[in-house]
């Protein structure tokens, strides 16, 4: 079956600019989160959404957003793009939500701010 | 908070030699403990987990036991291969509300050679 798949796989965006990441879950998985992935600071949890509501969110500014549609694909929005948000942005699914039922990782999608 | 601490890597072994990476973890009530594992260039793959307190989570020949008195997870494998070299990542989730997030160490990264 397909994985997780997370769009596009490489974006460079200059300072100041938005950007919008895609991430489509495994067939039947209903919850989705997004992990931020740098040297400095290691895999950080951005948030969750299960059947369309945040269910989760960790410690990132306000300019960090994202949303969930009725098919389960999800979006992350990054606005006023800062350097330091160059990152690997991984996108996990999995059926029921909770660790225990087993994430699905994307392969990510690398973004780079200059 | 939930915070987890792995040993400094890189690990550099001979193929064939034993494994061990060590990781401890502080929360609060009783997580549960991960090891995922990071192929070049591709999202996380989980390997094992243990759910409660001398539970022990295996696969591929890796094995970790979960141990609440000295609160550690260490990830071990009597034998690795060249195809084991990748990064490592112990993670913990919270139970309920904070079960959907992972709470990730550092990374190991392990090579090994011929």
């Amino acid at each position: 079956k397909a994985g997780v798949t997370q769009t596009p796989r490489y974006l460079i965006k200059t300072r100041g600019q938005q950007v919008t990441l895609s991430c489509s879950p495994i067939s039947g998985h209903r919850s989705v989160s997004w992990y931020q992935q740098t040297p400095g600071q290691g895999l950080q949890f951005l948030f969750e959404y299960f059947s369309e509501t945040q269910r989760n969110k960790g410690n990132f500014p306000g300019r960090f957003s994202g949303r969930q549609f009725s098919n389960s694909r999800s979006e992350m929005n990054v606005s006023t793009l800062e350097l330091g948000d160059s990152a690997l942005y991984l996108c996990a699914s999995s059926s029921a939500g909770g660790a225990l039922f087993g994430y699905t990782f994307g392969s990510g999608t690398r973004l780079t701010v200059v | 908070g939930n915070s987890v601490t792995q040993m400094e890597g890189p690990v550099t072994l001979s193929e064939e030699a034993f494994l061990t990476i060590n990781c401890t973890y502080t929360a609060t009530g009783y997580p549960s403990l991960f090891w995922y594992v990071q192929y070049p260039g591709e999202g996380l793959q989980l390997l094992l987990k243990a759910t409660k307190a001398d539970d022990k989570g295996s696969n591929k020949g890796f094995e970790a036991t979960y141990r609440k008195e000295t609160t550690s997870f260490h990830l071990e494998k009597g034998s690795v291969q060249v195809s084991d070299s990748a990064v490592y990542f112990c993670a913990l989730s919270g139970k309920g509300g904070t079960a959907s997030k992972l709470t990730f160490g550092t990374g190991t990264r392990l090579q090994v050679t011929l």
